[in-house]
């Protein structure tokens, strides 16, 4: 597709359980970006890769989190042993270069709830 | 380190009113600012940007803003509201020193317009 693809767009789970989120970048795009939105706050940046580079995971909020990414084109965030604090929407978005004047282009979110 | 701040997470105005929705940052470094936008059931998308040069900037839509180092601000304005500008919007700060995209934005406002 022309955008961002993120999937699944809705996930429930129950408490414990570990989930995949997967995201599918524009094409030809380096860098992707995973970012969460909890309800009535702003985007939390989780974690960036850019090419072969060593991924930027400064943002990842516990060990529970983590993310892959093959080569320039699909990444995966997991999170393992769901709690309730990690429903939120995850948004993943690329750009075609790590370059700091920001034109992230963003998929639709896959949001997550933890029963 | 940086932060942002939007004032206000919730803005109501009438069909054909003034839209000025406030954000501050703080930077330690000269920033690049951004504002995107987000329509309901939609990713977010870049509405405009300030790196370098004019301190005034023009978005889609009819959206500006305008970039005050002084004030630490870069607030967002529209002369005119129209039914179609209801949506989330987040600012956003980068660095500009900085080698990546990475992103800090703000918890976001949610512009309501009233017929």
């Amino acid at each position: 597709g022309a955008g961002v693809s993120q999937s699944p767009s809705n996930k429930v789970t129950e408490k414990g359980k570990d989930v995949e989120l997967r995201c599918d970048p524009i094409s030809g795009h380096t860098a992707l970006y995973w970012y969460r939105q909890r309800l009535g706050q702003g985007l939390e940046f989780l974690i960036y890769f850019q090419g072969n580079s060593a991924p930027d995971k400064s943002g990842l909020p516990s060990d529970r989190f983590s993310a892959e990414r093959t080569g320039e084109s699909v990444s995966t965030l997991t999170i393992q042993r769901t709690q309730q604090e990690d429903s939120a929407v995850y948004l993943c978005a690329s750009s075609l270069l790590a370059v700091n004047t920001g034109e992230l282009f963003f998929g639709e979110g896959s949001r997550l709830t933890v029963l | 380190a940086q932060s942002v701040t939007q004032l206000g997470s919730h803005v109501s105005v009438s069909e054909g009113a003034l839209v000025l929705l406030r954000c501050n940052y703080s930077s330690s470094v000269p920033p690049y600012l951004f504002w995107y936008v987000q329509y309901p059931n939609q990713g977010l998308q870049l509405l405009l940007k300030y790196t370098t040069g004019a301190t005034l900037v023009k978005g889609i839509n009819g959206f500006e803003a305008e970039f005050k180092k002084s004030e630490t601000s870069f607030h967002l304005t529209k002369p005119s509201a129209h039914m179609s500008d209801a949506a989330e919007y987040f600012c956003a700060v980068s660095r500009s020193s900085s080698n990546t995209g990475k992103l800090i934005f703000g918890q976001g406002t949610t512009l309501q317009v009233k017929p």
